[in-house]
This record gives C-alpha cells, structure tokens and sequence, in this order.
C-alpha cells in the first residue's frame, strides 16, 4: 500500500514553455504532499507544502509564481513550472503524508520527474 | 542542505562488513526518519525514530539517536551489493512536524 504515481518521469521542453507535473497518491488519500528539488549528487531541497483545498505554503527562496502547487483533491497535487528555463531543468520529486502529521507517519515517494530544459 | 549535515558524503565497503553512516541536524525535531534513494528514483522509507527513542532495530538496519547531540546514527550489518543507494536523513521538526528537511546524504557503493 501507499503507492504515489509521479507523471511524467521524464520531460525535455523548451525555454519559455509551461509543463504540469502530477503526483497522484493511488491506494490512500494524502492531506498534505510535499514537493522537493533535487540536483545532481545533491540532496532534497524543500520547494513547498501542499495541502488539500488551500494554498501551497512554499519555502524561502522559491518563487511561488514560477512554480504554481494545485492541490485538487486528496489524491492529487500538480506541479507546473511556467515560463521554463534551463536552469530550471533539476530532479523533481513529490512525496504525499499518509494520515497526516499526528500519526508520525512517514513519507511516501513518487519516483520523480527529470525536467530538462532546452 | 535545509535541515544538516550527513557524513561520510560517500562510503565504499566490501559486501558482507557493516555501513555506518551520521546525521546531524540543526532544529528540535518530533522525529528523524532514514530513506533510500537508488539512482534517478525517488525515496523508499526505511525506518522512524522518534524523539524520545535512542534505538531502533528493523532487520539489518540500526537506528540511534541523539538529541542532546543532534545527531543520529544508521548501521547497515552484513551489507549487501544491492545495499548500494544513496541514504538520507529527514526531520519532522518539533512545532511544524507535517513538515520534513532532509540531509545531505551518504552514498554508499557496497562492493561484491
């Protein structure tokens, strides 16, 4: 159980373009997720919390215009990068919490979507 | 990173010795959890510690903690080559624990 579905795995757009990452938790509902930027041999950089009907709560330093949180449903978050760049192009990966903050509970995964821009 | 700092940034060892990797974080925390990152995939969950635990055990793995250090241990026993994988520590911070920083990471090349 507690599978997330992370779509697409793998993007190449061009400079300027718009692209819409999913992150779907499939076999639970999820009232927050997460949504990290990785870069290369780096390790996770929080980008922003999102929970369910308000609006994503991003960390110091990103740019809630460039990078727009929907967070739908309890199953559903999206992720959409406007106006890309390349240095834009990094390791996106979304993770849901499974029952919430008051169980300890842990964090599950997608399997990330790399976001190469051109 | 966000939360700290984790060491040795990279270790190779021989199948069958033990993986020690350590954590060090900068906030009070609710709990310390250690994931798993195989290449250019997302994170597996692979156990909790809360704070006011000092070890864990769940199979091969070993989990201290220590909040007067800030600082947690993972040990990996008898390693195995399918051990290789980056590994990560994240924080649920005291007052905000819906919210989890990940270290650095330790990546592991376990030879066979």
């Amino acid at each position: 159980g507690a599978v997330v579905s992370q779509h697409p795995s793998r993007v190449i757009c061009k400079s300027g373009t718009s692209v819409k990452i999913e992150c779907r938790s499939l076999d639970f509902q999820a009232t927050t997720m997460f949504w990290y930027r990785q870069f290369p041999k780096q390790s996770l950089m929080l980008m922003a919390t999102s929970n369910e009907g308000s609006k994503a709560t991003y960390e110091q330093g990103v740019e809630k215009d460039k990078f727009l949180i929907n967070h739908a449903s309890l199953t559903l978050s999206t992720l959409t990068v406007t106006s890309a760049h390349p240095e834009d192009s990094s390791f996106y990966i979304c993770s849901a919490l499974y029952r919430g903050w008051r169980d300890n509970s842990p964090l599950h995964f997608g399997n990330g979507t790399r976001l190469t821009v051109t | 990173s966000q939360q700290g700092e984790e060491d040795p940034q990279a270790l190779s060892i021989q199948e069958g010795e033990n993986a020690t990797m350590n954590c060090s974080y900068k906030t009070s925390i609710n709990n310390l959890q250690w994931y798993r990152q195989n290449s250019g995939r997302g994170l597996v969950h692979l156990i909790l510690i809360r704070s006011n635990e000092r070890e864990k055990h769940s199979g091969r793995l070993r989990v201290t903690l220590d909040t007067s250090k800030k600082s947690s241990s993972l040990l990996i026993t008898a390693s195995r080559a399918a051990d290789t994988a980056s590994y990560f520590c994240a924080t649920a911070a005291l007052y905000n624990f819906n919210k989890f920083y990940f270290g650095s990471g330790t990546k592991l090349n376990v030879k066979p």
